[in-house]
């Protein structure tokens, strides 16, 4: 039974680029979320993806898109990259309707440094 | 806003004894809390969760926790440390709202077990 799995596993920008990072759900899962995690802190919740429509957002800029396809796949667009967007981004699955009592499930995480 | 707090920001403790990671949450309603554990260059694996009922919740590699409602507590536990539990351990609240089921971050806590 395959995980929450993101590619690439590291990524190297520069300021003003664009950036795609990938994810695809634990099988089962319907619902998407993605976190930054910058060096020492918590993970920051950015958006949730179900039914491919953006359910939940955190305070992050447009510059920060996301999708999700018919697949439950989901990408994660960041436009105009910065230097404070450097960290590693999680992808976390889960399904809807199984409510409260389900933890979220997190891959292993995309390394992203901006230069 | 929902909110937890982890007050250290790392926990030394020799092989053998007990650990404890300190957690406090600030919610409004029925707390749904979680621990996670997170090793270098890895996403994050689920340890516990609190829901409802019993105030001291088993989880996952020995650890457990105790729901403590008058001090807003969720204090994750484990009475013999192994060096194997080196790692970055997250306390996190779940906002269940209609429109999704976000996660909300402590900042962690790094445990450092020694031999």
């Amino acid at each position: 039974d395959a995980g929450v799995t993101q590619s690439p596993t590291h990524l190297i920008k520069t300021r003003g680029q664009q950036v795609t990072l990938r994810c695809s759900p634990k099988s089962g899962h319907d619902t998407v979320s993605w976190y930054q995690q910058a060096l020492g802190q918590g993970p920051q919740f950015i958006f949730q993806y179900y039914e491919e429509e953006e359910r939940q957002r955190g305070n992050f800029p447009d510059r920060f898109s996301g999708h999700q396809f018919p697949n439950y796949s989901s990408e994660l667009n960041v436009n105009a990259l910065l230097l404070g967007d450097s960290a590693l981004y999680l992808c976390a699955s889960s399904l809807a309707g199984t409510g409260k009592n389900s933890p979220l499930h997190f891959g292993n995480g995309t390394r992203l440094t901006v230069t | 806003a929902q909110s937890v707090a982890q007050p250290e920001d790392q926990v030394n403790v020799a092989e053998g004894n007990p650990l404890t990671v300190k957690c406090t949450y600030s919610v409004s309603g029925n707390p749904y809390l979680f621990w996670y554990v997170q090793y270098p260059n890895r996403g994050l694996q689920f340890l516990l969760k609190y829901i409802t009922g019993d105030n001291l919740v088993k989880g996952s590699y020995g650890f457990e926790a105790e729901f403590n409602k008058s001090q807003t507590s969720f204090h994750l536990k484990k009475p013999s440390a192994l060096v194997s539990d080196s790692a970055l351990y997250f306390c996190a609240v779940r906002d269940w709202g209609a429109a999704g089921n976000k996660l909300t971050f402590g900042g962690g806590t790094r445990v450092l077990v020694k031999p």
